[in-house]
């Protein structure tokens, strides 16, 4: 699977839009991006995914460039529950890929009052 | 519904012993995936199951570590010979094929005395 690449931390104001940025330009046509969080003492939680389109439901909007190089995942009005490491992961789905998540080191993302 | 379970939450054994750790996953899933996370870093494959059989054991790092789920639901983690460097969150993980969103459970706690 690509790797991937994520600044390791962001501050973001609370009810403000957090825009955390993701790079996979090794990104292949049939792989996936994956956003998973881990709030502290928890396990990973699954966010969004998406393949070429931009893709938004109740928790997160994600946005992929055209050329599929790099990523954005937004969340529209943080609050201090959103604090959590933020994951970006390039997956594939075919029937030769991997099944597991190759996790990177994240971002931290800190909501602040 | 019930998310995937996992247990104990914590586990303190000493250096040499033989543990077990236990995953119950959502009812239904046919994949099943266990994770290790040590502190500070994302969590690292180790073995994937599809139903009864581990389709992908490339992760275990030595043959002390062996998994099984004989009947295709509960998973169980066995670590022989416990050495220090084994201390770490042992997540577990299901999803309802090998293609969909992983849904973690909380993890076990192991430490190594």
């Amino acid at each position: 699977d690509a790797k991937t690449t994520q600044p390791p931390s962001m501050d973001c104001a609370e009810g403000r839009a957090a825009n955390l940025p993701c790079n996979h330009s090794t990104i292949s046509g049939n792989e996936y991006v994956y956003w998973y969080r881990q709030i502290h003492s928890q396990g990973p939680q699954y966010i969004i995914h998406g393949l070429k389109n931009n893709e938004t439901n109740e928790m997160a909007s994600l946005i992929i460039t055209e050329d599929r190089k790099s990523s954005t995942l937004i969340l529209p009005h943080a609050t201090l529950r959103d604090t959590a490491v933020y994951y970006c992961i390039v997956r594939g789905i075919s029937s030769g890929s991997a099944r597991q998540l190759t996790f990177g080191s994240g971002t931290q993302l800190t909501v602040l009052p | 519904g019930a998310g995937v379970s996992q247990t104990p939450s914590n586990k303190v054994t000493e250096k040499g012993k033989y543990v077990e750790l236990r995953c119950d996953p959502i009812s239904g899933h046919t994949a099943l995936y266990w994770y290790r996370q040590s502190l500070g870093q994302g969590p690292e494959f180790l073995i994937y199951f599809q139903g009864t059989g581990a389709a992908d054991d490339s992760g275990l790092p030595n043959d002390r570590f062996f998994a099984v789920r004989p009947e295709g639901s509960v998973s169980t983690l066995k670590i022989q010979r416990t050495e220090r460097g084994d201390s770490a969150v042992y997540l577990c993980a299901s999803s309802l094929s090998g293609r969909n969103e992983q849904f973690f459970g909380p993890g076990t706690r192991l430490t190594v005395l």
